[in-house]
């Protein structure tokens, strides 16, 4: 079956300006997460939908929001970028967080604001 | 708070076995989890634990916690050239749903 797929792979934006980042999940997932991966920080949670909520989100500003699907696409959305916005972004999709239930990660979309 | 440490480097000879150390801090984990990423890729899950477990064995991959310490670690049996990547572990945070709290990860160098 299909992995999961985030679309674009790369991304080039200039500071101030908005950007939208699509996640599709394997069919049948109903849980999507977002990470943000940079060489400093690590791996940082964004956020988490389940059928089209919100369930938990990490500790980044407001700038960061995202939404779900009926179909349980995701997407973030980033405002007013900044050079540290720089990063790759990761999206993670499960059935469910029920015992060792795996998370299947994308490829990532990079994300270089300049 | 939460906090996953571990060493960020580590080499090794091919056909030598490589352990990569962990350190949490959330002992109601119910699940401990190792990930790889190999470069321009995303996390692929290589094994987890449950938390009432000492050990876990999968083929040449093998997890021992100590949840007195709240030491996890993953040794690599007969480590290949292509076990080169970084090892991510990782918990839950104490929340419910699905969201991941990984350390730095460390980064497996492998030289034949």
């Amino acid at each position: 079956k299909a992995g999961v797929t985030q679309t674009p792979r790369y991304l080039i934006k200039t500071r101030g300006q908005q950007v939208t980042l699509s996640c599709s999940p394997i069919s049948g997932h109903r849980s999507v997460s977002w990470y943000q991966q940079t060489p400093g920080q690590g791996l940082q949670f964004l956020f988490e939908y389940f059928s089209e909520t919100q369930r938990n989100k990490g500790n980044f500003p407001g700038r960061f929001s995202g939404r779900q699907f009926s179909n349980s696409r995701s997407e973030m959305n980033v405002s007013t970028l900044e050079l540290g916005d720089s990063a790759l972004y990761l999206c993670a999709s499960s059935w469910d967080r029920g015992p060792g239930d795996e998370a299947f990660f994308g490829q990532g979309t990079r994300l270089t604001v300049v | 708070g939460e906090d996953v440490e571990q060493s960020l480097f580590l080499s090794v000879r091919e056909g030598d076995s490589s352990v990569i150390n962990c350190t949490y801090t959330d002992s109601s984990s119910t699940y401990l989890y190792w990930y790889k990423q190999e470069p321009g890729a995303g996390l692929q899950l290589l094994t987890y634990i449950f938390s009432n477990m000492d050990m876990k064995q999968d083929q040449r991959l093998t997890v021992l916690l100590n949840k007195k310490d709240k030491h996890l670690s993953l040794r690599i049996a007969d480590t290949q050239t292509g076990d080169s990547a970084i090892y991510f572990c990782a918990e839950p945070p104490n929340q419910a749903g699905t969201a991941l709290i990984f350390g730095k990860g460390t980064t497996l160098s492998v030289s034949s």
